[in-house]
């Protein structure tokens, strides 16, 4: 079983503050590495997919990296605003590139 | 559009008893899930398909059957319902593409089992 481990588990930040959270995951056979914003009472969103070593991405003030050598990805909030107040989970394909399977999640709450 | 579509939104259910939660989507994605949320746990994978006719075991498949006899529908059975199969389960598909493309989730079935 792949095992996707993300750290902190929970999270509290200033409003305006800047702050970033980490996945971990298994680097061999690796397909690709998924982020998704899960607010209270709702559905997880995507966020991004990435899949080449390096690779970065940014949609607004959220941006994340990848390393696949070492098995790590950082997801980046800048100048945190309430409405940021989520659960962000990441998510791997394990052995087979189909079964796609998540951490346990960071919990983000923003302080005004 | 509607996108991912699961019924029932809530249901209680006693020990032994058996039900199904149906998925549907109507984005002619190939992957569809079946993901249980448990607190602290986030999200664990039942059982997936990777196309019609097709279906494959999660990280906690025990207690769950599934079926995929049309590609828009993945059907999740509890057979003989255990109060450990209290949860919020949610569906989800995809494009497939090993694992790059998103997934798109349901709104969630809550089911308690008393």
């Amino acid at each position: 079983i792949l095992n996707v481990e993300q750290s902190p588990q929970s999270l509290h930040v200033q409003e305006g503050d800047s702050t970033n959270f980490t996945c971990s995951f298994p680097s061999s056979n690796f397909y690709a590495l998924h982020w998704y914003r899960w607010e209270t009472a709702k559905s997880p969103e995507a966020l991004f997919v990435m899949t080449l070593n390096g690779d970065e991405k940014k949609k607004g003030r959220i941006s994340a990296t990848l390393n696949t050598k070492e098995g790590y990805s950082y997801l980046y909030i800048k100048g945190s605003q309430p409405e940021d107040s989520a659960t962000y989970l990441c998510a791997s394909p394990g052995s087979s590139a189909s079964k796609i399977i998540f951490g346990s999640g960071t919990r983000l709450s923003i302080r005004p | 559009n509607a996108g991912v579509t699961q019924t029932p939104k809530f249901r209680v259910l006693k020990t032994g008893q058996s039900m199904t939660l149906l998925c549907a989507q109507d984005m002619n994605h190939e992957y569809m899930y079946w993901y249980r949320q448990d607190p602290g746990m986030g999200l664990r994978l039942i059982h997936y398909s990777v196309g019609e006719g097709t279906t494959a075991k999660g990280e906690v498949p025990d207690g769950y059957n599934v079926s995929r006899l049309k590609k828009q529908n993945f059907l999740l059975g509890l057979e003989s319902a255990a109060p450990s199969q209290t949860s919020v389960y949610f569906c989800a598909s995809s494009d497939g593409g090993v694992g790059a493309n998103v997934l798109t989730f349901g709104a969630g079935s809550r089911l308690t089992v008393l």
